[in-house]
């Protein structure tokens, strides 16, 4: 079965430095979401992106992140200054065009520690 | 603000045994959504569920949907041990591109 890929899997980094995490979302999926999880915690919404632009973001998603599809087949999000509070296990998501039954696909998720 | 809370947030049950696990929402919803989630992994796509009435099932669990109460259920039919994880259900609020999530309900299948 098709896979959401997602590099590196894990990054550490220090405060105010700027992270980058890839995703490569299923082929034919036109719907791209960044979700993150801190640990114990709930699954949180960050972003949606649709036709090269964010068709929805969170209260989370402020000047500090950024999302871009830079190429046909990556989807990426960049921290520009990591806080120690950014430390969660980020989670790409893709989905079909066919909105009748959508099926929103996860990837295995970079655990992102900030030190 | 659409809230959805699951209950119980723990679970602990012996092989064999059935159980249920609720998932309530406070705002209608275009879709419901059951993942599962093994400790350090991703999320592991269950179940949609599109309308009222909905019930679907893979093994040992069925999910059903109820709009009108805003209420779905995930059941867990003669537990064994491989079902321990933690079960999230997940709301795509009308209109809006996001799901929000329970907290999620952590199964422990004791032998």
């Amino acid at each position: 079965e098709p896979e959401v890929t997602q590099t590196p899997s894990h990054q550490v980094t220090q405060m105010g430095q700027e992270v980058i995490l890839r995703c490569v979302p299923i082929s034919n999926h036109l719907y791209f979401y960044w979700y993150r999880q801190i640990l114990g915690q709930k699954v949180e919404f960050l972003v949606s992106f649709y036709n090269n632009e964010i068709s929805e973001k969170s209260e989370i998603f402020d000047d500090q992140f950024s999302v871009e599809r830079p190429d046909g087949s990556n989807f990426t999000l960049k921290i520009r200054s990591t806080k120690l509070e950014d430390s969660a296990m980020y989670f790409c998501a893709s989905s079909d065009p066919d909105r009748v039954n959508e099926k929103l696909f996860f990837g295995s998720g970079t655990q992102l520690s900030v030190l | 603000e659409l809230k959805v809370e699951q209950n119980p947030l723990f679970l602990s049950m012996q092989e064999g045994k059935n159980y249920t696990i609720y998932c309530n929402y406070s705002t209608t919803s275009d879709r419901l959504y059951w993942y599962r989630q093994d400790p350090g992994k991703s999320l592991e796509s269950l179940f949609v569920l599109l309308s009222n009435g909905a019930v679907k099932q893979e093994g040992r669990l069925m999910a059903s949907l109820d709009t009108k109460a805003r209420l779905s259920t995930l059941h867990i039919t003669a537990a064994v041990h491989d079902l321990s994880a933690t079960y999230f259900c997940a709301v795509d609020k009308g209109g809006s591109e996001k799901l929000v999530f329970g907290k999620g309900t952590k199964l422990t299948v004791n032998p």
